[in-house]
């Protein structure tokens, strides 16, 4: 079984410009959410998406947007880049439905902003 | 007062013997709790769930809940260099995630 596929692993971005990051999860699971990680603030929780529907948002500028599509794939968008945006972006998958069964990440998009 | 606390370490125990990682909680409500590893440079993986009180052994490691003191830990018994990773302690509050920071673990040979 595939697991969750991010695309692309590492990405060099200019201040100003805009991203757009992919996340495919695994077949079945409805729920995509997005983690932001860097190495002094561990953790941080964007946005999960349900069926189509945000379902949860945590504290990030409306820079910050995300989508999900009907086949539960995932696109998150940073624009207008700072330099502190450079970090680890996750993606994690799970069914959804109660959050008992765990999340499953992606591998991770690797976004440098010079 | 963040949802989920854990040292951030580093914690460092010898090879071959028990690691011992605590996860401390707020919210009395929380359903769901889980243990993921990280190596540097890599994504969490998940490790361990566990749904109620007491422990959940699989195979060198045991997860123990107590939701009257609102804990969680993780013991990794027989520590191997290659168990040296951050751990990190996720809690689940209808279908909320929220991690906590993670602890360092180092095993030295």
């Amino acid at each position: 079984k595939a697991g969750v596929t991010q695309t692309p692993r590492y990405l060099i971005k200019t201040r100003g410009q805009q991203v757009t990051l992919s996340c495919s999860p695994i077949s079945g699971h409805r729920s995509v959410s997005w983690y932001q990680q860097t190495p002094g603030q561990g953790l941080q929780f964007l946005f999960e998406y349900f069926s189509e529907t945000q379902r949860n948002k945590g504290n990030f500028p409306g820079r910050f947007s995300g989508r999900q599509f009907s086949n539960s794939r995932s696109e998150m968008n940073v624009s207008t880049l700072e330099l502190g945006d450079s970090a680890l972006y996750l993606c994690a998958s799970s069914l959804g439905v109660t959050g008992n069964d765990g999340y499953t990440f992606g591998s991770g998009t690797r976004l440098t902003v010079v | 007062q963040k949802e989920v606390e854990q040292n951030s370490g580093p914690l460092s125990v010898p090879e071959g013997a028990i690691a011992s990682l605590n996860c401390t909680y707020s919210d009395r409500v929380s359903q769901s709790f889980f243990w993921y590893r990280q190596y540097s440079g890599k994504s969490p993986e998940l490790i361990m769930s566990i749904y109620s009180n007491g422990d959940k052994e699989d195979g060198r490691f045991t997860a123990q809940l107590n939701k009257a003191s609102q804990y969680v830990s993780l013991l990794i018994r027989d520590s191997q260099p290659s168990d040296s990773a951050t751990y990190l302690c996720a809690v689940v509050n209808f279908n909320k995630f929220y991690f906590g920071s993670g602890t360092k673990l180092n095993v030295k040979p």
